[in-house]
């Protein structure tokens, strides 16, 4: 079936250093892909999402390119920021379907130090 | 602004007791969902619902029911509570359709079973 494989964490960095959190799937047919992020104490956010291959999310300053020749969705930031410490998830959506149904990673600790 | 709220951020139950989680929504979403939240295994889908009165289940469902008597609102029942359901419990919710939308996300309900 389908699956998100995202690199363990923690990841520790310290302020203004570049972060790349991988990602990987293993999919039937043209799956969507999305980065959510849980900051402490909260619910999880959508902070990015692709549909199509070569397709580029983007926001707050992240990045992440729908890769399909490598089934990769990788996140970067060029510069992170303490306010960027949170657990990250990569997530996909299979093809098909309006359930809605996402299969998340396990998720990524980010701890930015001053 | 678009909202998901969960009945309780904490809640401390004894074991063999019939625990209630409530999730509500305000945005006339068609699906939501249930999900558990533990360290190193991420997200995992208990339960779902795509309509008044439908459900589905996901990827353990065991030990859960659920309940979808009104649109906006979705329950997590935990029939006979255990120790291995000590957790964080998320809802989420989503439209439906096959455009590709967002899941959102309640703040979670952080369930000790003593």
């Amino acid at each position: 079936g389908d699956s998100v494989t995202q690199m363990e964490g923690p990841v520790t960095l310290s302020e203004e250093a570049f972060l790349t959190i991988n990602c990987t799937y293993t999919a039937t047919g043209y799956p969507s892909l999305f980065w959510y992020v849980q900051y402490p104490g909260e619910g999880l956010q959508l902070l990015l999402k692709a549909t199509k291959a070569d397709d580029k999310g983007s926001n707050k300053g992240f990045e992440a390119t729908y890769r399909k020749e490598t089934t990769s969705f990788h996140l970067e930031k060029g510069s992170v920021q303490v306010s960027d410490s949170a657990v990250y998830f990569c997530a996909l959506r299979g093809y098909g379907g309006s359930q809605g149904n996402l299969i998340f990673g396990k998720g990524t600790k980010l701890s930015v130090k001053p | 602004d678009v909202k998901v709220t969960q009945s309780s951020r904490y809640l401390v139950k004894r074991t063999g007791e019939k625990v209630f989680l409530e999730c509500v929504q305000d945005m006339d979403h068609e699906n939501m969902f249930w999900y558990r939240q533990d360290p190193g295994l991420g997200l995992r889908l208990i339960y779902f619902s795509y309509d008044v009165k439908m459900k589905e289940k996901g990827d353990i469902p065991e030990g859960y029911s659920v309940s979808r008597e009104k649109k906006e609102r979705f329950s997590l029942i935990l029939e006979s509570a255990s120790t291995n359901q000590t957790s964080m419990y998320l809802c989420a919710s989503t439209g439906g359709g096959q455009v590709i939308r967002e899941q959102y996300f309640g703040p979670g309900t952080r369930l000790t079973v003593t």
